[in-house]
């Protein structure tokens, strides 16, 4: 059983246009988070729900919009894509609280032509 | 100066050798640290977590050093399979939450 899944696992898209990750998580766990992978291969955080409210909002642009319908799902929308914004996509999630172990996906490797 | 500071390597050692890494962090509240490795093309995963008094999970060895405020992880007898790019994880500045995840340290460990 995969405990952290998101989908697609790959998406190639023109500019322009809007795009969605989903992702789901079969851990039990409160708090769920997106993180972003850019060519340099450096993780950061974007957002982070806990119980489906919203706790970390990075300076992401307002085209990113999260929304957890509830505590086992995080999914990422992204309006009038960029360039810049050919990355990997990764959801996690862990237990409430800092100093918990955090499960990534596998990751959506998103590539905007 | 950046949260979490690695050095991007790479270490190409020998199958066999001992390697160490190490990682500084700017946040000397900072309460939880760990470990993760990261395969090419793969999503990362826990190494192991570094407690204050030092912790050794087989060949690995994590220390903690907080008046320095930095982080090592000691491989020793390197595998093929240890080669992968291990990510420096430090609890943020402004909430607990927030893992700050260095840029990484690429080993490639040769026959």
């Amino acid at each position: 059983d995969t405990a952290v899944s998101q989908t697609p696992k790959y998406l190639v898209t023109q500019m322009g246009n809007d795009k969605s990750i989903k992702c789901e998580q079969n851990l039990g766990h409160d708090t769920m988070y997106w993180y972003k992978q850019d060519s340099k291969k450096f993780l950061k955080i974007m957002f982070s729900y806990n119980n489906k409210e919203l706790i970390i909002n990075e300076t992401v642009p307002n085209r990113f919009s999260p929304k957890s319908p509830d505590k086992a799902h995080l999914n990422l929308h992204i309006n009038s894509l960029e360039l810049g914004d050919s990355a990997v996509y990764f959801c996690a999630s862990s237990r409430t609280g800092g100093g918990n172990t955090i499960y990534f996906g596998e990751g959506s490797w998103l590539t905007v032509v | 100066r950046k949260e979490v500071e690695q050095d991007p390597g790479p270490f190409n050692v020998p199958e066999g050798a001992t390697v160490a890494f190490n990682c500084t962090y700017s946040n000397s509240a900072s309460q939880s640290f760990f470990w993760y490795r990261q395969d090419c093309r793969k999503e990362p995963k826990l190494l192991m977590s570094v407690y204050s008094s030092g912790n050794e999970d087989g060949r690995f060895t994590a220390q903690l050093n907080r008046a320095s405020q930095y982080i090592s992880l000691l491989i020793r007898d390197s595998k093929l399979s240890d080669s992968a790019t291990y990510l420096c994880v430090v609890n943020g500045r402004d909430s607990s939450y927030k893992l700050i995840f260095g840029s990484g340290t690429r080993l490639l460990v040769r026959p």
